[in-house]
């Protein structure tokens, strides 16, 4: 079975510029998550959504948002970007989209370089 | 967010059973104890995860102390392919949303 599939692998964009990555989930998985990491803070909650509504939200300034789809694939945007943007963007899909008793499958990122 | 405290990093030798220790002194009742490693150059894998009870599957067990202030991640006979960034993360049964990771135990294993 397919795993979580996340498009660009790389990218490398300019100061100024905004950015969407994409996220397919496993199949039948609902809830996605999306997280950033870089070397200085570790990896970092962006947000989640279940059934194409954001239901949970990390410490990111308004520059980062995303959005589901009804076939549970995801997006997320940054606009105006700074170059402490740089980092791997990770998704992660989980079965249901509450309650801590299944666990979550990462895609391997999206690499983000900004210049 | 319920914290974790993990060793910055841990050595093993190839073949050897490893511990790999965690200590979270204010997990709730409702926290899952969940183990993620994350191989170089890829995204974090699921390893484990257990409430009260010592879980096994195929990669790990996890054995959790009876007052829950502590759990080990046990690796039976640790491979080249162990070597990794281990986190272990409490999450809450009604709200386990996201994961928080702490900076985990960077594990090398040596041949």
């Amino acid at each position: 079975k397919a795993g979580v599939t996340q498009t660009p692998r790389y990218l490398i964009k300019t100061r100024g510029q905004q950015v969407t990555l994409s996220c397919s989930p496993i199949s039948g998985h609902r809830s996605v998550s999306w997280y950033q990491q870089t070397p200085g803070q570790g990896l970092q909650f962006l947000f989640e959504y279940f059934s194409e509504t954001q239901r949970n939200k990390g410490n990111f300034p308004g520059r980062f948002s995303g959005r589901q789809f009804s076939n549970s694939r995801s997006e997320m945007n940054v606009s105006t970007l700074e170059l402490g943007d740089s980092a791997l963007y990770l998704c992660a899909s989980s079965l249901v989209g509450q309650g801590a008793n299944y666990g979550y499958t990462f895609g391997s990122g999206t690499r983000l370089t900004v210049v | 967010d319920a914290k974790t405290t993990q060793p910055n990093s841990m050595e093993s030798n190839e073949e050897e059973p490893v511990h790999l220790p965690c200590n979270h002194s204010t997990i709730s009742g409702t926290d899952y104890i969940h183990w993620y490693r994350q191989l170089p150059s890829q995204g974090p894998e699921y390893v484990i995860h257990g409430l009260t009870s010592n879980v096994n599957n195929r990669m790990a067990s996890l054995a959790i102390a009876e007052d829950r202030k502590s759990s080990t991640l046990i690796l039976h006979r640790a491979t080249l392919r162990d070597a990794a960034v281990y986190y272990c993360i409490l999450r809450d049964m009604e709200y386990g949303n996201k994961l928080v990771f702490g900076a985990g135990t960077i594990l090398r294993v040596k041949s």
